[in-house]
């Protein structure tokens, strides 16, 4: 079985622009959930989505947004990017909504210049 | 709120030690504990988990135990090998709720010598 994907792998990008990552999970997984991980916040929960719904939000502003699609598969959006925005983004999918038992892609390194 | 604290690293071994990373945690009723561990250049893997208290996760030589009067989800294995070396995530998810949002400690840098 296929794992987690994302992509794309590595993305540079300018202040002010927007951004959007993709992640495919594995067959049959209804669950998607993003996290950020840099040196300085570690890893933190953005958002989670079963079935088409946004379940749960972490603590960021307005700027980073998602969806998830009828087949499963995710994309976040990160708006009017910043400095600090630069950071490795993770996708998790699990079978159903409300477990820690999550399966990660190898993530997105963002870089904003 | 929610949180999960382990120890500083990195931990600096030596193949075939004794290995002890510890975590602990605090939240509100019951949660889940997990150990994730992340290997240079890939993303986060599944480790072991444990569910209720006394429960005790295991996995690849991995051991840790759900105590909830120290609540604390310490890792140990008894022999490291050199192929251990990286990095080790303490999480936890709150039982009710059903979110699956991970609460994440701040890593520990493992890394065995030969």
């Amino acid at each position: 079985k296929a794992g987690v994907t994302q992509t794309p792998r590595y993305l540079i990008k300018t202040r002010g622009q927007q951004v959007t990552l993709s992640c495919s999970p594995i067959s049959g997984h209804r669950s998607v959930s993003w996290y950020q991980q840099t040196p300085g916040q570690g890893l933190q929960f953005l958002f989670e989505y079963f079935s088409e719904t946004q379940r749960n939000k972490g603590n960021f502003p307005g700027r980073f947004s998602g969806r998830q699609f009828s087949n499963s598969r995710s994309e976040m959006n990160v708006s009017t990017l910043e400095l600090g925005d630069s950071a490795l983004y993770l996708c998790a999918s699990s079978l159903t909504s409300g477990t820690g038992e999550q399966y990660f892609g190898p993530g997105t390194r963002l870089t904003v210049t | 709120g929610n949180s999960v604290t382990q120890m500083e690293g990195p931990v600096t071994l030596s193949e075939e030690a004794f290995l002890t990373i510890n975590c602990t945690y605090t939240a509100t009723g019951y949660p889940s504990l997990f150990w994730y561990v992340q290997y240079p250049g890939e993303g986060l893997q599944l480790l072991l988990k444990a569910t209720k208290a006394d429960d005790k996760g295991s996995n690849k030589g991995f051991e840790a135990t759900y105590r909830k009067e120290t609540t604390s989800f310490h890792l140990e294995k008894g022999s490291v090998q050199v192929s251990d070396s990286a990095v080790y995530f303490c999480a936890l998810t709150r039982r009710s709720g059903n979110t699956g949002k991970l609460i994440f400690g701040q890593g520990t840098t493992l890394q065995v010598k030969p």
